[in-house]
């Protein structure tokens, strides 16, 4: 059964700074891989979709990666803003058929003005 | 834009009522998911549907049964809620593998159970 890890379960940064949350799952053989941003109390909005044949996505200052072989991820965020601030999910979806996704607990970013 | 609506965004119910939740997405999707959300434990996918009248069981369909009569419409059902009930329910849809497959989700509702 697919676990997914991430890594660290809340991280504090000054506005500006660059940062990078991980994503491992156990189970290589994805078909995607979606993160989300998910602010409190609301509903989940989806950041970035990547297909088991890509290695990266790009949208404006976040780029995720996708290492399928090893089983991991990662979400780079440029020039973080107190806007950025967000619980922020992957989701791997199993590679066999309709398979929905499998969720790791999230990283609760805080960006300090 | 892919909207994907629920009916309610806070509900408050009694031990022992019938409790439904209802799901709406307007981008003629196949799929349709439930999911639970707590503190701690993440989401956990209650059910799921690939089609209109199907359904399939997800990790924790215990107490929950759902009705897909229309493709736009997924409903969670609680038969006769119970406190450990309370929770934050999202709603998601999807097209189906070989198509981009992205997953939106809906606003949430927070449902307490007293």
């Amino acid at each position: 059964k697919q676990e997914v890890t991430q890594i660290p379960a809340a991280l504090s940064v000054p506005e500006g700074e660059n940062l990078v949350l991980n994503c491992s799952f156990t189970d290589s053989a994805i078909y995607n891989l979606q993160w989300f941003r998910q602010d409190p109390g609301k509903g989940l909005t989806s950041l970035l979709l990547i297909q088991s044949s890509q290695r990266e996505q790009t949208s404006g200052r976040l780029n995720a990666s996708l290492d399928k072989s090893s089983g991991r991820s990662t979400l780079y965020i440029a020039a973080s803003q107190p806007g950025d601030s967000a619980t922020y999910l992957c989701a791997p979806s199993g590679g066999s058929g309709n398979t929905p996704l499998v969720f790791g607990k999230g990283t609760r970013l805080s960006v300090i003005a | 834009d892919v909207k994907v609506t629920q009916s309610s965004r806070y509900l408050v119910k009694r031990t022992g009522e019938k409790v439904f939740l209802e799901c709406v997405q307007d981008m003629d999707h196949e799929n349709m998911f439930w999911y639970r959300q707590d503190p701690g434990l993440g989401l956990r996918l209650i059910y799921f549907s690939y089609d209109v009248k199907m359904k399939e069981k997800g990790d924790i369909p215990e107490g929950y049964s759902v009705s897909r009569e229309k493709k736009e419409r997924f409903s969670l059902i609680l038969e006769s809620a119970s406190t450990n009930q309370t929770s934050m329910y999202l709603c998601a849809s999807s097209l189906p593998r070989g198509n981009r497959n992205e997953q939106f989700f809906g606003p949430g509702t927070r449902l307490t159970v007293l």
